[in-house]
């Protein structure tokens, strides 16, 4: 199986600031990697599919770049309605995996 | 407008069985591969099946900790996709999502809200 590994596992800004969260896969996945938000008690939310590309709806605010075994999701302008945790997971071949989650709490 | 509902969650006792539902609306349901994922108190996101559209004659896939245990399938007449869950372990316990995939072999696009499942004696 594919791992992936997430970085940093927990970080914590200030509004108006730029973060970036990274992912790493155990083995190249071209661009094969999707990004979710997911905020306490709720379903998870998808931002970025095949590394780069927005969903529909998504802020440009959120940006991914990457491929091969080095991603990263980028928030610039951080506000506090971005808090919550965020999740990678390559889908490159089966089994799907995500990776560990990075929570991001607002200063 | 796209929405997923599951249901069948709750309480059972280990080696129990449950069945989870989720009920398609606002898309062509048998258009698109779905898939199940899990998610125990307090961890991450795990994916653990997909079924896959018609086209691709409902083919499946499994995560190694749930293969042999549980079997995904779908009605597309009924827009329902079902979650059968056998041999239950503690383990087992967490919200599951079923989720839609827009795409080929891509991730998923919607989740439902999750219903909770509960395995303890």
């Amino acid at each position: 199986d594919i791992q992936m590994t997430q970085s940093p596992s927990s970080l914590s800004a200030s509004v108006g600031d730029r973060v970036a969260i990274i992912c790493r896969a155990s083995q190249g996945i071209d661009n094969s990697l999707a990004w979710f938000q997911q905020k306490p008690g709720k379903a998870p939310k998808s931002l970025i599919y095949a590394a780069s590309t927005l969903e529909s709806g998504v802020p440009s605010k959120f940006s991914g770049s990457g491929s091969g075994t080095y991603f990263t999701l980028t928030i610039t302008g951080l506000q506090p309605e971005d808090l919550g945790t965020y999740y990678c997971q390559q889908y490159r071949n089966y089994p799907f995996t995500f990776g560990g989650g990075t929570k991001v709490e607002i200063k | 407008e796209v929405l997923l509902v599951e249901s069948g969650g709750g309480l059972v006792q280990p080696e129990g069985s449950l069945r989870l539902s989720c009920v398609a609306s606002g898309f062509t349901f048998s258009d698109h591969h779905m898939d199940w994922v899990r998610q125990a108190p307090g961890k991450g996101l795990e994916w653990i099946a997909r079924v896959r559209k018609s086209a691709r004659g409902h083919t499946t896939e499994y995560a190694a900790s749930v293969q042999g245990r549980f079997t995904i399938s779908r009605d597309d007449s009924r827009n329902l996709l079902v979650l059968q869950m056998n041999a239950l372990k503690t383990e087992d316990t967490a919200v599951y999502y079923c989720g839609r995939s827009p795409t080929g072999k891509g991730p998923c696009d919607t989740w439902g809200q999750g219903t909770m499942v509960t395995v303890s004696s």
